[in-house]
């Protein structure tokens, strides 16, 4: 099956400077690849994706990339805020076979005002 | 509109009693995911409904764990015999068509509590 490292595990940033979390996947036949925010006891929530067939996507201060060949994603935060503090999950879905998503460990950042 | 809803949003039991967890989804959402999460951990696929039919229930730890959605909208977790390692938070998801080309909209969660 499906295998999500994700590193770091935590990290802290001045605010207004970037934050950069990388994510691994193993099966080369996953094509989605969605990011999520989970601030304590909340709800994870959706803030960026990017399917297989695109390099790299951006919406506002948050970009994400994708190398297929090399097997990973990164997640990019531009001039954070302190409301960016939370746990970012990555992860890998694959369309044929199993529905599911596959987690990494999540990456707490902290953005220190 | 209405996102996921998720009843109880806390569950606290004996080892041995039997719990059930609901989920309600998005309107109109064919796909049901159950996840569960452990503390500091991201989470973890249990399984997945596309209409009534469970499509994929590979993540069921064992024969404890069992799901059903009888009119393809509300879910219910049933734990059977619960053991402490079961406490965790569980975590259900919708989308409109399920596959990679449906976004995955999350409940707020049960935390579920085995003394």
């Amino acid at each position: 099956g499906e295998n999500v490292e994700q590193h770091p595990s935590t990290l802290s940033v001045q605010e207004g400077d970037s934050a950069v979390i990388k994510c691994t996947y193993s099966d080369s036949a996953s094509n989605y690849f969605p990011w999520y925010k989970q601030e304590l006891g909340k709800r994870p929530q959706l803030i960026i994706d990017i399917r297989s067939n695109v390099g790299e996507k951006k919406d506002q201060r948050i970009a994400v990339t994708l190398n297929k060949t090399a097997k990973h994603f990164s997640l990019h935060i531009t001039e954070t805020q302190p409301e960016d503090s939370a746990v970012y999950f990555c992860a890998a879905f694959k369309k044929l076979g199993n529905e599911k998503l596959t987690f990494g460990t999540g990456t707490r950042l902290t953005i220190i005002p | 509109g209405a996102g996921v809803s998720q009843t109880p949003s806390n569950k606290v039991t004996e080892k041995g009693k039997y719990v059930e967890l609901r989920c309600d989804p998005i309107s109109g959402h064919t796909a049901l995911y159950w996840y569960r999460q452990s503390l500091g951990q991201g989470p973890e696929f249990l399984i997945y409904f596309q209409g009534t039919g469970a499509a994929d229930d590979s993540g069921l730890p064992n024969d404890r764990f069992f799901a059903v959605r009888p009119e393809g909208s509300v879910s219910t977790l049933k734990i059977q015999r619960t053991e402490r390692g079961d406490s965790a938070v569980y975590l259900c998801a919708s989308s409109l068509n399920g596959g990679d080309r449906s976004t995955q909209y999350f409940g707020p969660g049960t935390r579920l509590t085995v003394l």
